[in-house]
């Protein structure tokens, strides 16, 4: 079945510094979808990406859409304390015979002050 | 405030026991969602419902059942069948009766059984 290869699975950083997260597969998708998860909450959307090359910031969020349209990555510039959480990536498959969401494993984030 | 919740935050069940998570969303979404998470996995899919009175098997729907007769609520049921209960759960819904448009998640249960 599709798979989403997330990585790298965790990074310890000091703040201040930039981070950069990426996904990759070997399905084409539609949509691709940047969460982010606290301890013992919901993921909630970050970033949204709907086409081939797109690039798409949210205040220190930068994220882009692989030309490929299998693959995408997030950057986060200037990282603070409250950065600290998982960050999936998620990509949408539709219209076809397969209708899913599917999710990468996650990285984990510590910023140390 | 419109958004997704999820009651209870924290559920303790007896191995044997059927337990019925809450899932409620005042965003007029038509479609809603369960998923399961278990530690350093990705979100996997147990049942889906894009309108009222209708659902779908996600990836893992054994041991699991769900209804849909309000657009607002899509209660899930974990039932004794399941074998590996204890898990967080997460309901999500999303806008339009397709795939296409962006899923949002509600706070999470985490059930445990003992």
């Amino acid at each position: 079945g599709q798979q989403l290869n997330q990585s790298p699975q965790s990074m310890f950083i000091q703040e201040g510094e930039d981070v950069s997260m990426n996904c990759t597969s070997s399905s084409i998708f539609n949509t691709w979808l940047w969460y982010k998860q606290e301890p013992g909450e919901g993921p909630v959307l970050l970033i949204a990406l709907y086409k081939a090359g797109e690039l798409t910031s949210n205040g220190r969020l930068t994220a882009q859409f692989g030309i490929t349209r299998k693959d995408s990555f997030l950057n986060i510039s200037a990282s603070i304390p409250s950065d600290v959480g998982i960050y999936f990536c998620a990509g949408l498959i539709y219209g076809g015979a397969t209708n899913k969401l599917i999710f990468g494993t996650g990285t984990l984030l510590a910023v140390q002050p | 405030d419109g958004g997704i919740t999820q009651s209870p935050k924290y559920l303790f069940r007896k191995e044997g026991q059927n337990v019925t998570l809450s899932c409620e969303q005042n965003l007029n979404h038509d479609a809603m969602y369960w998923y399961r998470q278990d530690p350093g996995q990705g979100l996997r899919l147990i049942y889906y419902s894009q309108i009222v009175n209708d659902f779908q098997k996600g990836d893992i729907a054994e041991g699991y059942s769900v209804s849909r007769e309000k657009k607002e609520s899509f209660p899930l049921t974990v039932t004794s069948a399941q074998k590996n209960p204890t898990a967080f759960y997460l309901c999500a819904s999303s806008m339009g009766t397709g795939w296409s448009t962006v899923q949002y998640f509600g706070p999470g249960t985490r059930l445990t059984v003992t």
